[in-house]
């Protein structure tokens, strides 16, 4: 079984640029949510996609996009970067549903804003 | 609007002594809890949750006691291990949220020897 997988591992990029970033659920899983942790503070949910559709968003700016494949993988997009989008971005991947899911989490990618 | 409090950012403990992290939240609606660990490069692995209908669950040397009363959660280590040197992360989630998790800002453990 593999689990999640996330790339590129780093990512240096200058403000106002964009970026994206990708993610491979863990096999079996048709959900997948994407979560940004900044220096010292736990992951926050930036959205959630199931079956190729937004299936949940946090209080994320629009410039934060996404993308799910009938694979299951995903992106994420960031337009306009700035200078507090640096931070790590992580995937999580379940197989969906309401009740207790858990989710498994990838590496992450960590992103400098320069 | 951080609706899960991890009030202490480290814990320093010694090998074969008890570890206890803390954790507080605000919204009642919560149906499950949730405790992450983190190394250094690599994502958060699940370690031990607990349902709201519940106030202890046990797995090994973890253990989750839940005060609903309080709106508060303990994790409990015991032994810790120099193995369990990590950052954990509380969590919250509902039973609606299809996994969706509300983070804690996490507590940096430390064991030594």
């Amino acid at each position: 079984e593999t689990g999640v997988t996330q790339s590129p591992t780093h990512l240096i990029k200058t403000r106002g640029q964009q970026v994206t970033l990708r993610c491979s659920s863990q096999s079996g899983h048709n959900t997948v949510s994407w979560y940004q942790q900044a220096l010292g503070q736990g992951p926050q949910f930036i959205f959630q996609y199931y079956r190729e559709e937004e299936n949940g968003r946090g209080n994320f700016p629009p410039r934060f996009s996404g993308l799910q494949f009938p694979n299951y993988s995903s992106e994420l997009n960031v337009n306009a970067l700035e200078l507090d989008d640096s931070a790590l971005y992580l995937c999580a991947s379940n197989s969906g549903g309401a009740g207790f899911n858990e989710q498994f989490f990838g590496p992450g990618t960590r992103l400098t804003v320069l | 609007d951080q609706q899960v409090k991890q009030n202490s950012p480290s814990l320093s403990v010694q090998e074969g002594r008890i570890s206890i992290l803390n954790c507080d939240y605000t919204n009642s609606m919560f149906d499950y809890f949730l405790w992450y660990k983190k190394y250094p490069a690599e994502g958060p692995t699940f370690l031990i949750s607990i349902s709201s209908i519940k106030d202890k669950n046990e797995d090994g040397r973890f253990t989750v006691f839940l005060n609903k009363s309080a709106k508060h959660l303990s994790l409990h280590i015991v032994p810790s291990q120099p193995g369990d040197s990590a950052v954990y992360f509380c969590a919250a989630m509902t039973t609606d949220s299809w996994g969706k998790l509300q983070f804690g800002a996490g507590t940096q453990v430390v064991v030594t020897p």
